[in-house]
């Protein structure tokens, strides 16, 4: 069972609010990454780090950004909430080694009014 | 670009009855394979990867699949399925240069009691 925690689980906020999801991982993996999940749709990565001080954007734009100043967490931010960002966000985080295997979080669901 | 492609979007079997889920991959060299299972309001949890090696794999709740080079596949099967299989089956493809993973849309099982 992967240690990885996501707060909070549900959102429902107004637009034009600053918002922050949390994510931590207990086990001292290097790698964090987070992905967006629309409802049938695939996941597609928006942030992803290597370790702390490194953050990169993925392969999917989004307004949103993140920092790593400790290893075990990894928050993502908006500053101004809009409609368009509802959606659900999963954390995963992955050992060092290549290829490793991702462990994901249960996922926050964020609804913007 | 590496891509994944999982035809079926919704399936249903009975309880008991063997499944098998497609996945068709796109990329260019030996591809890095993996299957991924998400129950309702959770996150993604790993079933199984495929590196090198034995062409058949053998993952967690007795499911397995196989690597098929010629036909760009690398389908899920299980032999009997049981009710708390119900759930939503992503499989992902990963390039070992980018270190990054490529999901499919999903497939979402439903079991007949």
């Amino acid at each position: 069972e992967a240690d990885i925690y996501q707060t909070p689980r549900y959102l429902v906020i107004g637009t034009g609010k600053k918002i922050t999801l949390e994510c931590s991982q207990t086990m001292g993996h290097d790698k964090m990454y987070w992905y967006q999940q629309d409802p049938g749709m695939e996941l597609h990565l928006i942030h992803y780090s290597y370790g702390v001080n490194s953050t990169e954007k993925g392969d999917l734009s989004s307004e949103s950004t993140v920092s790593r100043i400790r290893t075990e967490h990894f928050p993502l931010t908006l500053e101004s909430a809009r409609p368009s960002h509802t959606s659900q966000y999963l954390c995963a985080s992955s050992p060092s080694g290549v290829l490793d295997t991702q462990y994901f979080g249960p996922g926050t669901r964020l609804t913007v009014l | 670009a590496q891509s994944v492609t999982q035809p079926d979007i919704h399936i249903t079997v009975s309880e008991g009855a063997s499944l098998e889920l497609r996945c068709n991959y796109s990329y260019g060299a030996t591809p890095y394979l993996f299957w991924y299972v998400q129950s309702p309001g959770q996150g993604l949890q790993l079933l199984l990867k495929y590196f090198s090696g034995d062409t058949l794999v053998q993952g967690i709740k007795g499911f397995e699949a196989e690597f098929k080079r010629s036909q760009s596949s690398f389908n899920l099967r299980k032999p009997s399925v049981h009710w708390s299989d119900a759930a939503e089956y992503f499989c992902a493809v990963g390039a070992i240069s980018g270190d990054k993973l490529t999901f499919g849309t999903g497939t979402r099982l439903a079991v007949r009691p």
